[in-house]
């Protein structure tokens, strides 16, 4: 079992706000370190996948950032909207079949 | 194209109760397929996975137990509900390639009063 943390736990934004959040995991073994969106009463829906260290992703306002030496990826939003709250969680792998999931930071942006 | 259907999607159930929740997956062979549960204030907690038929792996000890009588069936039971077993249950598929993604259903949101 690998220990994800992610923090915050919960952030509330107002509307046109950039925010980022953290997500830590074990920097041994690491292959892959995966974002979720999860808006409630729907399905967890993949945001990026992330394998090398320095890898950079971006879809529209949102991006993450990976640094696997020392074991952790950032999360950033730039002009929050409403439709941006949700819980972000970040799952990390070593490759065995299995995600990991940290408790997630619940995003609220405040019209 | 890959989906995934769970129900119900809401259940509430006294304790002591028996629960079945079942998960289908349909457009993916021979899956693993994943069952995790999400209590309140927690994150994600992987319960059961299976790799083929009859095949489950338990993470985590508990009064729930998981059957697959088929390759894109997955069935999580439990003979008697406990309070601590109320919480948002998913289940995902992984076929394979990508870095282990998952993909998740819609979930099942259980009460146990």
């Amino acid at each position: 079992i690998l220990n994800v943390e992610q923090s915050p736990q919960s952030l509330h934004v107002q509307e046109g706000d950039s925010t980022n959040f953290t997500c830590s995991f074990p920097s041994s073994n690491f292959y892959a370190l995966h974002w979720y969106r999860w808006e409630t009463a729907k399905s967890p829906e993949a945001l990026f996948v992330m394998t090398l260290n320095g890898d950079e992703k971006k879809k529209g306002r949102i991006s993450a950032t990976l640094n696997t030496k020392e074991g952790y990826s950032y999360l950033y939003i730039k002009g929050s909207q409403p439709e941006d709250s949700a819980t972000y969680l970040c799952a990390s792998t070593t490759g065995a079949n299995n995600l990991f999931f940290g408790t997630g930071t619940r995003l609220t942006v405040i019209p | 194209s890959q989906t995934i259907h769970q129900w119900p999607a809401t259940l509430v159930q006294p304790v002591g109760s028996p629960l079945s929740l079942e998960c289908t997956v349909e457009g993916t062979s021979n899956p693993n397929l994943y069952w995790y549960r999400q209590a309140a204030g927690r994150g994600l907690q992987l319960l059961f996975y299976s790799v083929g038929i009859g095949q489950i792996s338990s993470e985590v000890p508990q009064n729930l137990s998981a059957s697959r009588p088929q390759d894109r069936q997955f069935i999580l039971s439990s003979k008697k509900l406990l309070l601590s077993d109320s919480g948002f249950y998913l289940c995902a598929w992984f076929a394979g390639g990508h870095y282990n993604e998952q993909f998740f259903g819609p979930g099942t949101r259980l009460t146990v009063l």
